[in-house]
């Protein structure tokens, strides 16, 4: 089975820390992503990734960044932490690249709930 | 923006045929249409997707319109555990993949 994993399940962190959701998947898929979902906003897209060293802005970059050095692993930094960035934050991945999405199938790990003070 | 329109909830007796519906007019020729669930407190399930022909898995099927403009899961015999929020999403392929607030299907003992 494809493993996602988020390193970790719950985090506290203060207003101004610098905030790294770490993200690793194990099936050599080239697309990954990291959503936010807030009660009544549904999931929201931040940031994908096609490839190694690639990066396309979502929905709502602002405040974040990425990182992706290595094609398993999609990190998620919040150069400053602030406490609307509060939120259950979701790492998926998928197989396909650039074409039709024939298997597009997203594969989620089970979720970071940050909490920012 | 998602692409799709779905009801905001739907319930449904336990071992009855769960229909969530999804519009998804303005949907192109080669975009796909896939569903996903969301148990509470876990991430979201692939469940299944077709492109223009019915679709059938061990976990649902899916019928899709003539026309493309809608589309229906249907969980043929409902549990309790099918109690989720239900996500149905239009995709290209290789583009960002957009969720709308989906339908939260309550399953009724």
């Amino acid at each position: 089975d494809v493993k996602v994993t988020q390193s970790s399940r719950y985090l506290v962190k203060r207003t101004g820390e610098k905030v790294f959701l770490e993200c690793v998947q194990d099936m050599d898929h080239e697309n990954m992503f990291w959503y936010r979902q807030d009660p009544g906003l549904g999931l929201r897209l931040i940031y994908f990734s096609y490839d190694v060293k690639m990066k396309e802005k979502g929905d709502i970059p602002e405040g974040y960044s990425v990182s992706r050095e290595k094609k398993e692993r999609f990190s998620l930094i919040l150069e400053s932490a602030s406490t609307n960035q509060t939120s259950m934050y979701l790492c998926a991945s998928s197989f396909w690249g650039r074409a039709f999405a024939t298997n597009e199938k997203l594969f989620f790990g089970s979720g970071t709930q940050l909490s920012v003070l | 923006d998602a692409k799709t329109t779905q009801p905001t909830s739907m319930d449904c007796a336990e071992g009855r045929a769960a229909n969530l519906p999804c519009n998804h007019s303005t949907i192109s020729g080669n975009e796909y249409v896939y569903w996903y669930r969301q148990i509470h407190s876990q991430g979201p399930q692939y469940i299944i997707h077709g492109l223009k022909n019915n679709e059938t898995n061990e976990m649902a099927s899916l019928i899709i319109t003539e026309d493309r403009k809608s589309s229906t899961l249907i969980l043929p015999h409902a549990t309790l555990r099918d109690t989720a929020v239900y996500y149905c999403i239009v995709t290209l392929g290789g583009d960002k993949i957009i969720f709308g607030k989906g339908t939260r299907l309550h399953i009724l003992p």
